[in-house]
């Protein structure tokens, strides 16, 4: 089976930078995901990463390790509008999305 | 319309109502799923659909129907849910299976 673990919940300031950990443990390795699912909406695509290494766009970053089975969502500069949870999803050696159970983030003025 | 949209955005119904939920891609790609969101847990997979055949039935009960009468629409068929069914329910689409999922608003459903 998948196991992917993500904290549930942080809070953090306008302005400042918060690190969203996830890890995983599946069956097999074709990419990991991150998505922002603001509350109500559609979960929104964030970044994908398949080799190890950091993924950067604009002020969303996401790293991958692989041998370690961990990843991180960095995300700077917090914009009230970035209150929002935060998705990781493993896809498995076919093409199967396992997600987390997914992190609240609360940016706090 | 654009993107990934669902009908309807919410639904009560009682366990003996029959009910489908509608999803519609405007992207262009040739695979769609249903998830089920269910409140502090991890989004379930629960089918997919490749080139509008089923590729994927993730061990779900039948009292939910998927069908997928063409590459832009998946419907979801209803009958006889139970109280632990109510979750809200996500479509997406990709181009190809190995691609990113968009996802639409989703249909939160209250079964009674």
């Amino acid at each position: 089976g998948q196991n992917i673990d993500q904290p549930t919940e942080m809070t953090a300031t306008e302005g400042a930078i918060v690190q969203i950990n996830c890890t995983y443990q599946t069956s097999g390795f074709n990419g990991l995901f991150w998505y922002q699912q603001h509350a109500g909406e559609a979960p929104t695509f964030l970044s994908y990463n398949v080799l190890d290494g950091l993924e950067e766009k604009g002020r969303f970053s996401s790293f991958l390790s692989r041998s370690k089975g961990y990843s991180y969502l960095l995300l700077k500069e917090l914009q009230m509008k970035d209150s929002a949870s935060y998705l990781c999803a493993v896809r498995d050696g076919d093409y199967k999305l396992s997600f987390g159970a997914g992190t609240t983030v609360t940016v706090r003025a | 319309e654009t993107g990934v949209t669902q009908t309807p955005r919410h639904l009560v119904m009682g366990m003996t109502n029959k009910k489908s939920l509608k999803c519609e891609q405007h992207l262009g790609h040739n695979a769609m799923y249903w998830y089920k969101q269910s409140a502090k847990k991890p989004l379930e997979l629960m089918f997919v659909y490749s080139l509008e055949e089923r590729v994927e039935n993730n061990s779900v009960p039948s009292r939910f129907s998927p069908e997928c009468p063409n590459s832009s629409h998946l419907f979801l068929h209803l009958h006889t849910l139970q109280p632990e069914d109510s979750a809200l329910y996500l479509c997406a689409s990709s181009q190809g299976l190995d691609n990113e999922q968009f996802f639409g608003p989703g249909t939160r459903l209250t079964v009674l």
